[in-house]
């Protein structure tokens, strides 16, 4: 089925380890994004790539990197984890505003 | 910048009973607004929205939404829930600049029987 794929689904980090989270899309979207889901919060976006080779800083940037590494594929890494990145991780692709959401990532820091 | 508030975080309906979300937003102009329902565990799922025209709009599931430009809000109607709208709803926003969504922190629908 077509859609945004995202792994791991679920994850559990030490404070300082480092992870990036996948994300794949099979659509042809231009525009890929990553949001963080809190409760209480709704989603925040992190970074979003309004095209291949273009990244750029959401509401909640720190603490993040994202790569593009082609039109298919937005990476999130985290270098050094902190408790207050415990959260579900959701990343979505669009055509303009016709969005897909992967199902999440759901990660622990302890 | 965009921005949502949704001011009910938690809400319970009976079975059969109508549903309203509330949603406000803040932007310059009319901005492109929707609605997203997430059932636990799950990603989003988008219920409805709009863009421009007729300020009442339809969506899946039995859900529809009216705009209203002078109260600057977007509220989710439902006549009758059924036991599987339990979920967490979200409106969001968008502009005119780029593509990116603004959400609201969300409400909770809790349906009893």
């Amino acid at each position: 089925n077509a859609g945004v794929t995202q792994t791991p689904k679920f994850q559990v980090l030490k404070t300082g380890q480092s992870m990036t989270l996948q994300c794949a899309q099979d659509m042809n979207h231009n525009s890929m994004y990553w949001y963080r889901q809190d409760p209480g919060m709704g989603l925040r976006l992190i970074y979003y790539s309004a095209s291949e080779g273009t990244t750029d800083k959401g509401e909640v940037p720190n603490g993040y990197n994202v790569s593009r590494l082609n039109k298919r594929e937005f990476s999130l890494r985290l270098e050094s984890a902190a408790p207050s990145q415990t959260s579900v991780y959701f990343c979505a692709s669009s055509r303009q505003y016709g969005y897909t959401f992967g199902s999440g990532t759901r990660l622990t820091v302890v | 910048a965009q921005s949502v508030t949704q001011p009910d975080i938690h809400i319970t309906v009976s079975e059969g009973a109508s549903l309203e979300l509330r949603c406000n937003y803040s932007y310059g102009a009319t901005p492109y607004l929707f609605w997203y329902v997430q059932s636990p565990g799950q990603g989003l799922q988008l219920l409805l929205k709009y863009f421009s025209g007729d300020t009442l709009v339809q969506g899946i599931k039995g859900f529809e939404a009216e705009f209203k430009r002078s109260q600057s809000s977007f509220n989710l109607r439902k006549p009758s829930v059924h036991w599987s709208d339990a979920a967490e709803y979200f409106c969001a926003v968008g502009g005119y600049v780029d593509y990116k969504l603004s959400f609201g922190a969300g409400t909770t629908v809790t349906v009893r029987a």
